[in-house]
């Protein structure tokens, strides 16, 4: 079985300081790892992945994440954050082997940058 | 269309009653998910189609649900007997491709909110 967990409910930042929102996943193969942001009554929105290669990947809006296969983690990060960042954030996991595999969320971070 | 359309955006149903909740996802995407949103958490996977093919069901949490896609695009999640447990936000996604490597980006529409009273 394949999980993610958020360890943090909410985290609280700064506009302008650099935000990290955690995440770890278990999967029995290697991952396939994502990022979702979720705003007020909207669908969940594509951040950004990680698939294969470089550890670090970049993705929309200034956001990057570091896949750390050791500590099993995809950690969310933004060097300076925007109020307009505020909202809910879901970190997604799902096993890379075989072919169809389902996507597995995590229960979600909520972001609030203070201005 | 331009993205991933739901209907109704807000339902509100009488325990007991039978619901049909709509999605319409971008042109041409093959797969097609249903997720299940509580009040404060994740979305839960509920099933899969691959054109017009269920794959995987294994998240309907009982028999009173029931999800089809009989001409490969358009979807519709029914869920029969309504109960207040089921009430929550449903979200469909879909993806251009099959599962593989490339099939790494589902796009969301903004969710039907079920309220059973």
């Amino acid at each position: 079985a394949q999980s993610v967990a958020q360890p943090e409910d909410q985290v609280n930042v700064a506009e302008g300081n650099p935000l990290t929102v955690k995440c770890t996943y278990s999967v029995s193969g290697n991952p396939y790892l994502f990022w979702y942001v979720q705003y007020p009554n909207r669908g969940l929105q594509f951040l950004l992945k990680y698939i294969t290669g470089d550890n670090l990947v970049k993705g929309s809006y200034g956001f990057e994440a570091e896949f750390n296969k050791s500590q099993t983690s995809f950690h969310l990060k933004k060097p300076s954050a925007l109020v307009s960042d505020s909202a809910l954030y879901f970190c997604a996991v799902r096993d890379s082997s075989g072919g169809y595999q389902k996507v597995t969320f995590g229960t979600g971070t909520k972001l609030q940058v203070i201005p | 269309g331009a993205g991933v359309s739901q209907s109704p955006r807000y339902k509100v149903a009488k325990r007991g009653q039978d619901v049909a909740l709509r999605c319409d996802p971008i042109s041409g995407h093959v797969s097609l998910f249903w997720y299940q949103q509580a009040l404060g958490q994740g979305p839960e996977f509920l099933t899969y189609f691959q054109n017009e093919a269920q794959l995987d069901k294994s998240g309907l949490p009982s028999d009173r649900f029931f999800a089809e896609r009989p001409e490969g695009s358009v979807s519709t999640l029914k869920i029969q007997r309504t109960q207040q447990e089921d009430s929550a936000v449903y979200l469909c996604a879909s993806s251009p491709r099959t599962g593989g490597a490339t099939n790494e980006k589902l796009f969301f529409g903004s969710g039907t909110q079920l309220s059973v009273l």
